[in-house]
């Protein structure tokens, strides 16, 4: 199984910072990297699929970048609507493997 | 808009056996690979079964192989999944989910979860 590790595992920050969240895959994934956020009591939302390429309707300060084993996530100035749970996922391979998540949350 | 209603969640005895089922809307739902997804409490997400659009191939991790069966009935777009002999470590959130197209990727919605809880 591909095991992904995020990190970290908490990040605290001021709204208006920028941050960028790790995602690392045990194996070679090429870019079969996808990113969720999922807000506190509600369903996960897709954010990134394949590593960098956007979603409709979601914001532009969310970007993603990365290929092979090491993925980021980028929030450019994270507003107050951000702080949740971030999760990545590999459809590289069967089962399919969510990382443990990383919570943004106000310093 | 895109919908997925889940519903059959509850409270079951450990061995026991429970069917989730969820109502699709908004897509043409026999063009879609589907999936349930779930999440225990406090914990982060785990990936349970997907099925292939005409409902031929289903696809489990081994913690839920041969004990989950995932099923689909295109005319009433429904999703199904029948659990057997759950255990403790199945109590969770479950989540019904579109794939983006058909095939095994991301997952592009969610419904907004059932929660099953095995306990005695």
């Amino acid at each position: 199984d591909i095991v992904l590790t995020q990190s970290p595992a908490t990040l605290s920050v001021t709204p208006g910072e920028s941050v960028s969240l790790s995602c690392r895959a045990s194996q070679g994934i090429s870019t079969s990297i996808h990113w969720y956020q999922q807000k506190s009591n509600e369903s996960p939302r897709l954010l990134i699929k394949y590593a960098s390429q956007s979603i409709s309707g979601i914001p532009s300060r969310f970007s993603g970048s990365g290929s092979g084993t090491d993925f980021t996530l980028s929030i450019n100035r994270v507003e107050s609507e951000d702080f949740s749970v971030y999760y990545c996922q590999q459809s590289y391979s069967l089962p399919l493997t969510f990382g443990s998540g990383t919570k943004l949350e106000i310093k | 808009e895109v919908q997925l209603v889940e519903s059959g969640g509850g409270l079951v005895q450990p061995g026991r056996s429970l069917k989730l089922s969820c109502a699709a809307s908004g897509f043409t739902f026999s063009n879609y690979y589907m999936a349930w997804v779930r999440q225990a409490p406090k914990k982060g997400l785990e990936w349970v079964a997907t099925i292939s659009t005409s409902g031929s191939r289903t696809y489990y991790p081994d913690s839920v192989k041969g004990r989950f069966t995932i099923s689909r009935d295109n005319a009433k777009s429904s999703l199904y999944l029948q659990m057997n002999s759950l255990k403790s470590e199945d109590t969770a959130t479950y989540y019904c989910a579109r794939h983006y197209s058909s095939y095994l990727n991301w997952f592009a919605y969610w419904g907004q979860g059932t929660l099953v809880t095995v306990s005695s």
